[in-house]
């Protein structure tokens, strides 16, 4: 697609629901970033893969989260059992891979979870 | 713990002046380093990128890095009420780009 594809852009989720957010980036970009940006704050790293595989997710900030690629392309973050700390916008961005590129990563427009 | 800090602000300058945003990294081994903006209820987007010591420069913007001391700078130039927004500065470390939390710019007509 023309640009990274983030859905759904509002999500109100009760306490305790599992969530899923999903993300599709930019046709060709190998590298998809998920980050977590609370209001007045930068974005928050969260993991990161290249192709389908996971290179790093030291950021998830516990074992509710939750995140895949199976084929490389579209990746779904996913939220079991949520609480109202995890409110926040959900940001997904995409790259080419990081040794061949300027770094710029295309973010989308955002996942904004509001847990009751 | 890879860290980027930043002022937060808000940082307000006069329309014409010279806007100065600084950030600072802890990861000693990181290569990449970059500037993005980011409006009010919108993503962020990348304005400038340096990888060596000095500076580079594009149009209004000046980015300076100093990797002795762990220490970027951008430098907007002839601010316009439009350069309004929150400036990220992000560090390549091992792979995954890590975000300050931001400074937040006012330009006053």
């Amino acid at each position: 697609g023309a640009g990274v594809s983030q859905s759904p852009r509002y999500k109100v989720t009760k306490r305790g629901q599992d969530v899923a957010l999903r993300c599709d980036p930019i046709s060709g970009h190998v590298s998809l970033y998920w980050y977590r940006q609370a209001l007045g704050q930068g974005p928050e790293f969260l993991t990161y893969f290249n192709y389908e595989a996971q290179q790093d997710k030291s950021g998830l900030p516990n074992d509710r989260f939750s995140a895949e690629r199976p084929e490389g392309s579209i990746s779904t973050l996913t939220i079991q059992r949520t609480e109202q700390r995890d409110s926040a916008m959900y940001r997904c961005a995409s790259s080419f891979p990081e040794g061949l590129n300027t770094g710029e990563l295309f973010f989308g427009e955002g996942s904004r979870l509001t847990v009751l | 713990q890879k860290e980027v800090e930043q002022n937060s602000g808000p940082l307000s300058v006069p329309e014409g002046a010279i806007a100065s945003l600084n950030c600072t990294y802890s990861d000693r081994g990181s290569q990449s380093f970059f500037w993005y903006r980011q409006y009010s209820g919108k993503s962020p987007e990348l304005i400038m990128s340096i990888y060596s010591n000095g500076d580079k420069e594009d149009g209004r913007f000046t980015a300076q890095l100093n990797k002795a001391s762990q220490y970027v700078s951008l430098l907007i130039r002839d601010s316009q009420p439009s350069d309004s927004a929150t400036y990220l500065c992000a560090v390549r470390s091992q792979g995954n780009l890590i975000f300050g939390k931001g400074t937040k710019l006012s330009v006053k007509p």
